[in-house]
């Protein structure tokens, strides 16, 4: 089964530090996600992404964060200046579709530790 | 705003017990409902999704879920868990004409072989 593939799986920063999560997404889809868990809480939509262009933020994604499709496989997620407050697990998922009822397929995410 | 409510933080089952995970949404509107797992070390998995007609969807592995509308649940169910079973299991909601997905706080099931 094709699957969403996350680099790296672990990562520790330094506050204030640029992170960037690398994902590749399936290579049909054309929707593109990131969503995090904060240790111990619920998995909170990031951002949507589609035709080049971000098609849904939550209040989260603030201007500290972006995203980015630099080629035609990779869909990249940046973290200007982190926070201790942005430790979490970093999902990328991807589908086929962006209509409601459509599978979103995750990847394993990518941890991030900010000291 | 939009929730989703899982009951069971933490749930211990020995082998072939019975499983009813339950999940509850607030969202007055036309939804579609899926159940993800997470198993150790994996990333989420589809189990099992609704979208209309039959409110009893069947799901990989055996799991089944059931929406009722009046309860604005989507309950997963299992009749006879496996130790294979341990995992953490999430419930998720979409609304609306968009791929964007609200979760629950997630279920983690110990089974004891």
């Amino acid at each position: 089964e094709p699957e969403v593939t996350q680099t790296p799986s672990h990562q520790v920063t330094q506050m204030g530090q640029e992170v960037i999560l690398r994902c590749v997404p399936i290579s049909n889809h054309l929707y593109f996600y990131w969503y995090r868990q904060i240790l111990g809480q619920k998995v909170e939509f990031l951002v949507s992404f589609y035709n080049n262009e971000i098609s849904e933020k939550s209040e989260i994604f603030d201007d500290q964060f972006s995203v980015e499709r630099p080629d035609g496989s990779n869909f990249t997620l940046k973290i200007r200046s982190t926070k201790l407050e942005d430790s979490a697990m970093y999902f990328c998922a991807s589908s086929s579709q962006g209509y409601s009822g459509n599978t979103i397929y995750f990847g394993e995410g990518s941890w991030l530790t900010v000291v | 705003a939009q929730s989703v409510s899982q009951h069971n933080h933490h749930v211990i089952l020995s082998e072939a017990a019975s499983l009813e995970l339950g999940c509850n949404y607030s969202y007055g509107g036309t939804v579609n409902l899926f159940w993800y797992v997470q198993y150790p070390g994996q990333h989420l998995q589809l189990l099992l999704k609704y979208f209309s007609g039959d409110p009893l969807v069947k799901g990989i592995k055996g799991f089944e879920a059931e929406f009722i509308k009046s309860k604005f649940s989507f309950n997963l169910r299992k009749p006879s868990v496996q130790w294979s079973d341990t995992a953490e299991y999430f419930c998720a909601v979409n609304l609306g004409n968009t791929g964007k997905l609200i979760f629950g706080q997630g279920t983690t099931l110990q089974v004891k072989p």
